[in-house]
């Protein structure tokens, strides 16, 4: 079965370019999540989706990054402009249910803005 | 919200040893605990979860404990393997799901 699929895996740009960052999760899930992974913070949740409609972007850093899901088997994180500290690695998660349900991660998107 | 404390940070055993990672958590509603293993440039994988009405979940050489009056989980590795090393991942669900920093377990050949 297919898992979650995000593109690309790697990405290096330049501070103040636009980055996007995509997710298929796995289909029949109706919850989708967003996380940030570095050494320093571990594992961050920065927002996620219920059925298309996202429902907490609380952690989402700064109005330089913005998530949409157009529909259930597609999702983008955009950071726009991009900034060296925005360097990490950027998970999408998905999961049938969100409470006491397990979620299944991609491999990442490894981002470096230089 | 719930806050998610495990330790060691980091673990080294011998092959054929036993592992174990220890896990805290501050919301008495959680109540699923899943564990997570990410290999290296992979993104975490589930490994094995508990639920708070049972007390211990085992599958082949991995175990996990849970007791929910003191709040705290463990993951027990035994007869561990090269394979094993990875970092491993906590978590407790109540509302959110909340994970711990991690341990990077290392087994030595």
């Amino acid at each position: 079965d297919a898992g979650v699929i995000q593109s690309p895996r790697h990405e290096v740009t330049e501070m103040g370019q636009e980055v996007t960052l995509r997710c298929k999760p796995i289909s029949g899930h109706d919850y989708l999540f967003w996380y940030r992974q570095t050494m320093m913070r571990g594992l961050e949740l920065l927002i996620y989706f219920n059925n298309n409609v996202p429902i907490d972007d609380s952690g989402m850093p700064e109005d330089r990054f913005s998530a949409k899901m157009p529909n259930a088997s597609f999702s983008t994180l955009k950071i726009q402009p991009s900034e060296p500290r925005d360097s990490a690695v950027y998970f999408c998660a998905s999961s049938l249910g969100r409470r006491n349900q397990p979620q299944h991660f991609g491999d990442g998107t490894r981002l470096s803005i230089l | 919200g719930e806050n998610v404390e495990q330790h060691p940070s980091t673990l080294s055993v011998q092959e054929g040893d036993s592992a174990v990672i220890k896990c805290t958590y501050s919301d008495s509603a959680s109540n699923y605990f899943p564990w997570y293993k990410q290999e290296l440039g992979k993104g975490p994988q589930l490994i094995i979860d508990i639920r708070s009405n049972v007390g211990e979940k085992k599958d082949q050489r991995i175990a996990v404990t849970l007791n929910k009056t003191a709040k705290h989980f463990s993951l027990h590795i035994t007869e561990t393997q090269p394979e094993d090393s990875a970092v491993y991942f906590c978590a407790a669900s109540a509302d959110d799901m909340r994970f711990g920093a991690g341990t990077r377990l290392t087994v030595k050949p």
